[in-house]
């Protein structure tokens, strides 16, 4: 059963960071992307970052209203991904989902998100 | 960035009902959509992909239809579990991966 577990949500004040993880089960991590997703409170789904695959570079994506500030990594030998976050703004406040993408080849490689954990709030407040 | 738009943003049906939402993508993307549900304090779980591909496990009242910019999501028989919020997204331009704003299906 694919599992996805993260952890290292609570509540930081404007300006410093925190580090989330996520810890898989179930299947072979690294032969997949992951992607970080977030839904601040009573809103909608918010794409955050993504991380492909060794096999496909291993290269990271961010939403413009991150880049710069929050960082995606992994650790395939753990199966892990982390979001690095600094320099956090109230405006980060949300739930952050961890999601597995999963690739259609459509003449260029298309990731949909099939599995997501279960979230972890984040608040940003002093 | 495509941006995508959903309608409508809720309503209100009975079980037994058959519901269907729209989602408009700003440019076409080839049928590279995926459908979530959504209950209340739970993550989003996958229900279509490609379109009209049913992921494993989700029942056959779910399908999905569409091409170009316009699709949609039908619920052949609302059943009391569904009563969620539904949002789509596109994976056809990416990054970033968009979602419309979501739908809200009610208990009438």
């Amino acid at each position: 059963e694919v599992q996805l577990v993260e952890s290292g949500g609570g509540l930081v004040q404007p300006g410093r960071s925190l580090r989330l993880s996520c810890t898989a089960s179930g299947f072979t991590f690294g032969d997949y992307a992951m992607s970080w997703f977030r839904q601040a409170p009573g809103k909608g789904l918010e794409w955050v970052g993504f991380i492909r695959s060794k096999a496909y570079g291993g290269t990271t994506e961010y939403a413009a209203s991150v880049k710069g500030r929050f960082t995606i990594s992994r650790d395939d030998s753990k199966s892990i991904a982390y979001l690095q976050m600094n320099s956090l703004k109230t405006e980060d406040t949300a739930v952050y989902y961890c999601t597995r993408g999963d690739l259609l080849w459509f003449r260029v490689p298309k990731y949909y998100f099939d599995y997501w954990g279960q979230g972890t709030l984040v608040t940003v407040s002093s | 960035d495509i941006q995508m738009t959903q309608s409508p943003s809720s309503l209100s049906a009975s079980v037994g009902d058959r519901v269907t939402i729209t989602c408009r993508a700003s440019q076409g993307i080839s049928n590279s959509l995926a459908w979530y549900q959504q209950k209340p304090g739970k993550a989003p779980k996958l229900l279509l992909y490609a379109a009209s591909r049913l992921e494993s496990g989700v029942p056959s009242r779910f399908s999905g239809s569409g091409s170009g910019t316009d699709y949609t999501l039908t619920i052949s028989s609302l059943q009391p579990e569904d009563f969620a919020t539904y949002y789509c997204q596109q994976y056809y331009s990416t990054p970033p991966w968009t979602f419309g704003q979501g739908t809200k299906v009610e208990i009438k």
